[in-house]
C-alpha cells in the first residue's frame, strides 16, 4: 500500500471515446504528478501540480486534460485518443515540489493501463 | 538536453551474489540523485537518495555511490536474493520542478 490510489487499473477504449482517470493519495502531500510509462522507455513527465495549482505541462497534446479540485485528488480526462497513447499512465505525489537542494521522493500509484482501439 | 542512461540489458545474477547497476548521465549536475524499484504491473518504489557531496549512501543491503565527476551513480545489492528481481530506475531532479528518470534495468536474481 503506497498511500496512492489510481482506478481504473485497466481501460480499454475506443479513439472516439471520453474517459477519465482518477488518482487519490492519503498522504497529506502538496504536490502530485501525472506520469505516462511506455515499453521500456523512461517515465515521461506529463502535468504537475502544486496545492491545486498546475506548474508544469510538459508540452502534452490538449486531448489530456488535467484536473485537481484539491490536494487529494487528481484526474486526468481523455479524448479522441490516437493508438500510440496506450501505456501505462502513473499518478505520483510528494510533500512538495521537487528543487535543487530539497528532498522530494515520490509516491506512485500502481497505474492505469490503458488501451486504445 | 538533460539524459540518463540505464543498461538497457537485463542483468542475471545468481542468487547470493552482489548486483552492481550503473546510472549515467549527461548535460547536467544535480544536487541529489535517487533509486528507485518497479515490479511489472507496479508503480514504481522510492529506494535511496544520495546528495552530491555524499559518495555513499546504505540501506541494509542496498548501496548507492554518486561520482559527480565521472557523472554516475552505482546501485548495489548484495547477498541478492530472488526477490530482489526487478526493475530498478534512477532518477535526477534538472533543477526545477521536474524529475527525469532513466529507463530501467531489469535484474533476474537465480536461485
Amino acid at each position: 500500500e503506497t498511500g496512492v490510489t489510481q482506478t481504473p487499473r485497466h481501460l480499454v477504449m475506443g479513439m472516439t471515446n471520453k474517459k477519465s482517470l482518477k488518482c487519490e493519495q492519503h498522504l497529506g502531500h502538496n504536490a502530485m504528478y501525472w506520469y505516462k510509462q511506455s515499453a521500456k522507455k523512461p517515465l515521461e513527465l506529463m502535468f504537475v501540480y502544486s496545492l491545486e495549482e498546475r506548474v508544469e505541462n510538459n508540452s502534452v497534446p490538449s486531448r489530456f486534460s488535467p484536473e485537481c479540485p484539491n490536494s487529494s485528488h487528481l484526474f486526468l480526462h481523455l479524448h479522441t485518443l490516437q493508438p500510440e497513447d496506450s501505456a501505462l499512465y502513473l499518478c505520483a505525489s510528494s510533500q512538495d515540489l521537487p528543487g535543487s537542494y530539497s528532498n522530494q521522493p515520490q509516491h506512485f500509484g500502481d497505474g492505469t493501463r490503458l488501451s486504445i482501439l | 538536453s538533460q539524459k540518463i542512461e540505464q543498461n538497457s540489458e537485463a542483468l542475471n545474477i545468481q542468487e547470493g551474489k552482489t548486483a552492481t547497476l550503473t546510472c549515467n548521465y549527461t548535460n547536467y549536475s544535480p544536487a541529489y540523485l535517487q533509486w528507485y524499484r518497479q515490479d511489472p504491473g507496479r508503480g514504481p518504489v522510492f529506494l535511496l537518495l544520495i546528495r552530491e557531496n555524499e559518495k555513499e549512501k546504505r540501506k541494509e543491503r542496498l548501496k548507492v555511490t554518486f561520482d559527480t565527476t565521472l557523472k554516475q551513480s552505482l546501485f548495489h545489492i548484495t547477498a541478492s536474493q530472488p526477490a530482489d528481481s526487478a526493475t530498478y530506475l534512477c532518477a535526477l531532479n534538472t533543477g526545477g520542478f521536474k524529475t527525469i528518470f532513466g529507463a530501467g534495468t531489469r535484474l533476474f536474481v537465480k536461485a
